[in-house]
């Protein structure tokens, strides 16, 4: 089955913490491409960042980062500093390319930082 | 220059109308997709375009139907409108080739609410 689970359903921190938001998946492929996007308040869908499969290295832009494990077929998203404008639901979504292409989403994580 | 426009933002009609949502993009990408967003921000995929021909089409009503005149465009008709398609609706596209794949690019979104 391909699948993607963002357990965590809704999280809340106050400002200027860090905060992880959790993405396990799923597949039998074995090359794949995993996704997350932010989508603020005003609605629209934010690109923020690809993985290949085949590239296990860890990304840091800015205050994100993001750490894939393919051991536990995960895909971790940190905020470090968090900031009131980092509120958003935010997305992971797995790219299966036996499938064309198709994005197979998790439920998304609504994150609230608060002032 | 916006890359994936769809028009209009804002569409409030009554039951049983029959109504239009545009899609354009000017990425050059060969694969257009339009996604379905419910209240509870599930995103789940209603059909996919590549170079004009449909290629994903999941369980979606007949009422709904895309038509792609050209890669650029991929627009979607709906017919006798009924209040579940209350939703906001997502135009999409992506580059895809071998290996590689841009990921999507996303529209703002068009929130649909029938009376």
């Amino acid at each position: 089955a391909q699948k993607v689970t963002q357990a965590q359903t809704e999280i809340s921190v106050v400002e200027k913490e860090d905060v992880t938001l959790d993405c396990v998946y799923e597949t039998r492929d074995t090359t794949y491409y995993l996704f997350w996007y932010k989508q603020p308040p005003s609605g629209e869908l934010v690109f923020l960042i690809r993985r290949n499969s085949f590239d296990e290295q860890n990304e840091i832009s800015g205050r994100y980062s993001w750490n894939f494990q393919k051991s536990t077929s995960s895909f971790n998203f940190t905020i470090t500093a968090s900031q009131v404008v980092d509120s958003a639901v935010y997305f992971c979504a797995l790219m299966r390319k036996d499938s064309n292409y198709q994005l197979i989403w998790g439920a998304g994580t609504k994150l609230i930082i608060k002032p | 220059d916006t890359a994936v426009s769809q028009t209009p933002k804002y569409l409030v009609t009554q039951m049983g109308n029959d109504k239009s949502i545009k899609c354009e993009q000017n990425l050059g990408h060969d694969t257009m997709y339009w996604y379905k967003q419910d209240s509870k921000k599930f995103l789940k995929i209603m059909f996919s375009y590549n170079n004009k021909e449909l290629i994903i089409n999941e369980t979606v009503p007949n009422r709904f139907s895309p038509k792609s005149p050209d890669k650029a465009h991929l627009n979607l008709h709906i017919n006798s409108l009924e209040l579940g398609d209350s939703a906001v609706y997502f135009c999409a596209s992506s580059q895809v080739s071998g290996l590689a794949t841009s990921g999507y690019t996303f529209g703002s979104g068009t929130r649909l609410t029938v009376v």
